[in-house]
């Protein structure tokens, strides 16, 4: 079967890093996403993994354990505008296609 | 950001009704999605599209129909709109490589 497992809230202060993780298992696994969801409007693409290792883009970073079926979205330098769900998408399947995650909503305070 | 419009943008229709969607792209990109979003659930994939004519079923498919007469626009159909269905409905693009995926602004359909 197919399932993905990241937390539900969390919770970090304008200016710190915060760490989101997600666990997957998914057959035929070729890549994995993250995407930003402020509420009320689309997903915008953030990054995506294939390969195992750190990929670094600006303040976001991402990580990817394929053997272990894990991934992290690392965001320094938190700033109010970060405060989103962050959605967890690995690609797979017999299709190839993402499946989702249900997100983690992330509340980022003064 | 990516040349995605979806039609309409908000729409409240009644129980029984049949309601279209309409996803039109400007980037010829061949891969074109139908998901929904409901709270306590992931984005799932209705239907997709990887090619004019080519589509095949998703995870939650029952009671949706879709149509691809050309490269630019994806149709997704609810035959007989039921209270079930009501959701945000979001099309998403992508190229053969399916790297990237973007996402259009989403329709909100309301089901009375």
């Amino acid at each position: 079967g197919q399932n993905i497992d990241q937390p539900t809230e969390m919770t970090a202060t304008e200016g710190a890093i915060v760490q989101i993780n997600c666990t997957y298992q998914t057959s035929g696994f070729n890549g994995l996403f993250w995407y930003q969801q402020h509420a009320g409007e689309a997903p915008t693409f953030l990054s995506y993994n294939v390969l195992d290792g750190l990929e670094e883009k600006g303040r976001f970073s991402s990580f990817l354990s394929r053997s272990k079926g894990y991934s992290y979205l690392l965001l320094k330098e938190l700033q109010m505008k970060d405060s989103a769900s962050y959605l967890c998408a690995p690609k797979g399947g017999s299709q190839g296609n993402l499946i989702f995650g249900k997100g983690t909503k992330l509340s980022v305070k003064p | 950001d990516a040349g995605i419009t979806q039609s309409p943008r908000h729409k409240v229709t009644e129980t029984g009704t049949p309601v279209t969607l309409r996803c039109h792209q400007t980037e010829n990109h061949r891969y074109m999605y139908w998901y929904r979003q409901d709270p306590g659930h992931g984005l799932r994939l209705i239907h997709y599209s990887y090619g004019v004519k080519d589509t095949d079923k998703g995870e939650v498919s029952d009671g949706y129909s879709v149509s691809r007469s050309k490269t630019e626009d994806f149709l997704l159909t609810l035959e007989s709109a039921t209270s079930s269905q009501t959701s945000v409905y979001f099309c998403a693009i992508s190229d053969v490589g399916r790297n990237t995926i973007y996402f259009g602004e989403g329709s909100w359909l309301t089901v009375v």
